[in-house]
């Protein structure tokens, strides 16, 4: 069984449109994140569920708009994609933010291009 | 504020030898100290992780991390270099799993 999880893997899709990815895990964890990483590899937080609610939006433009319906996903959705939204989008579960030695478990990625 | 300095962006060896990937770190507390490896076009994984019980972490995959905290640094190394250990290397560091802050990560090539 996939721990987390994320649809589709692959987006392509053209500048202006609007999209949407989605995460859901199967560990039972309170917390969920989504990660940007660019070309360079560098990866940066971009938003952090906890029990449903955010805790954490780093500057993030607010076409990007995360939705996190139950505890086990957190979707991102965002309008009116640019060229700079080119990336791979990782969504992350951890146990909870009570404790500092959780680890966070990634998703397989979704590569975004847009053109 | 923290933060994560990867000193090496490329580390190339060759198998069978010592890999050490450095990372220092910034943090106005005590830290939680992790390090993910990223195989390519895969997620990350958890190598280890460090929790303040012991400084010397072992992890998977035969690598290990020694934390000091005089030199504010958490190095991963491994005794032998394989082929499948090819991959991207991040340092992590956190506070009560709030805010994860990643280094640039580290790219280790291995070569026959």
């Amino acid at each position: 069984d996939t721990a987390v999880s994320q649809t589709p893997k692959y987006l392509v899709t053209q500048m202006g449109n609007d999209k949407s990815i989605k995460c859901e895990q199967n560990l039972g964890h309170d917390t969920m994140y989504w990660y940007k990483q660019d070309s360079k590899k560098f990866l940066k937080i971009m938003f952090s569920y906890n029990n449903k609610e955010l805790i954490i939006n780093e500057t993030v433009p607010n076409r990007f708009s995360p939705k996190s319906p139950d505890k086990a996903h957190l979707n991102l959705h965002i309008n009116s994609l640019e060229l700079g939204d080119s990336a791979v989008y990782f969504c992350a579960s951890s146990q909870d933010i009570t404790s500092e030695y959780n680890e966070q478990f990634f998703g397989p990625g979704t590569r975004l291009t847009v053109l | 504020a923290q933060s994560v300095t990867q000193l090496d962006s490329h580390v190339s060896v060759s198998e069978g030898t010592p890999v050490l990937l450095r990372c220092n770190y910034s943090s106005s507390y005590s830290p939680s100290l992790f390090w993910y490896v990223q195989h390519p076009n895969k997620g990350l994984q958890l190598l280890l992780k460090y929790t303040s019980a012991a400084t010397l972490v072992k992890g998977i995959n035969g690598f290990e991390a020694e934390f000091k905290k005089s030199e504010t640094s958490f190095h991963l190394t491994k005794p032998s270099a394989h082929m499948s250990d090819a991959a991207e290397y991040f340092c992590v560091v956190t506070r009560y799993g709030q805010n994860f802050v990643f280094g640039p990560g580290t790219r280790l090539s291995v070569l026959p």
